[in-house]
């Protein structure tokens, strides 16, 4: 089955610079890659994602990169502030497990004022 | 309505005692899912159902564990027998249609606790 890898598990910034959170995965059948972030005692919240037969997406101050051949994909936040502080989730997906995404274990990003 | 929803928010039980968790999706959302969250870790999947059918159930851990949707709407997730290991929060999650394209919304999910 799929084995979605993440990190770093924690990542500390000052208010203002980039954060990345990698991911690698391991079935090549997989086609899509949301990202969501959990706040402290909230669900999971879908931020952003990126299909396979794109290479890039970008919504405002985030953007998401896929290197299909490396089997890694990658979560950019920049101009970080203090709200961002939160755990982010990769996870990936196939249309031969139509419903079941594997998540990563997660990062915890903290962003300092 | 408003998002999924799922009760008990919290669940403490015995080893050994049998349990119930509910999940509400969103109206009209054909797919619901259910996942097992442990402490530092991501969402592991349990199952979910297309409709009213378990579409697939690898995720159960064993066959203490059993989850149906009679009704193809609302969703009940059941732990027999329960262990210590079994303490997590369960999130539920419903999509308009199965599939990694479908957006999945998770609900606030059940701490249970098993002492």
């Amino acid at each position: 089955g799929e084995n979605v890898e993440q990190h770093p598990s924690t990542l500390s910034v000052q208010e203002g610079d980039s954060a990345v959170i990698k991911c690698t995965y391991s079935d090549s059948a997989s086609n899509y890659f949301p990202w969501y972030k959990q706040e402290l005692g909230k669900r999971p919240q879908l931020i952003i994602d990126i299909r396979s037969n794109v290479g890039e997406k970008k919504d405002q101050r985030i953007a998401v990169t896929l290197n299909k051949t490396a089997k890694h994909f990658s979560l950019h936040i920049t101009e970080t502030q203090p709200e961002d502080s939160a755990v982010y989730f990769c996870a990936a997906s196939s249309n031969t497990n139509a419903g079941k995404s594997t998540f990563g274990d997660g990062t915890t990003l903290t962003v300092k004022p | 309505g408003a998002g999924v929803s799922q009760t008990p928010s919290n669940k403490v039980t015995e080893k050994g005692k049998y349990v119930e968790l509910r999940c509400d999706p969103i109206s009209g959302h054909t797919a619901l899912y259910w996942y097992r969250q442990s402490l530092g870790q991501g969402p592991e999947f349990l199952i979910y159902f297309q409709g009213t059918g378990a579409a697939d159930d690898s995720g159960l851990p064993n066959d203490r564990f059993f989850a149906v949707r009679p009704e193809g709407s609302v969703s009940t997730l059941k732990i027999q027998r329960t262990e210590r290991g079994d303490s997590a929060v369960y999130l539920c999650a419903s999509s308009l249609l199965a599939g990694p394209e479908n957006e999945q919304f998770f609900g606030p999910g059940t701490r249970l606790t098993v002492l």
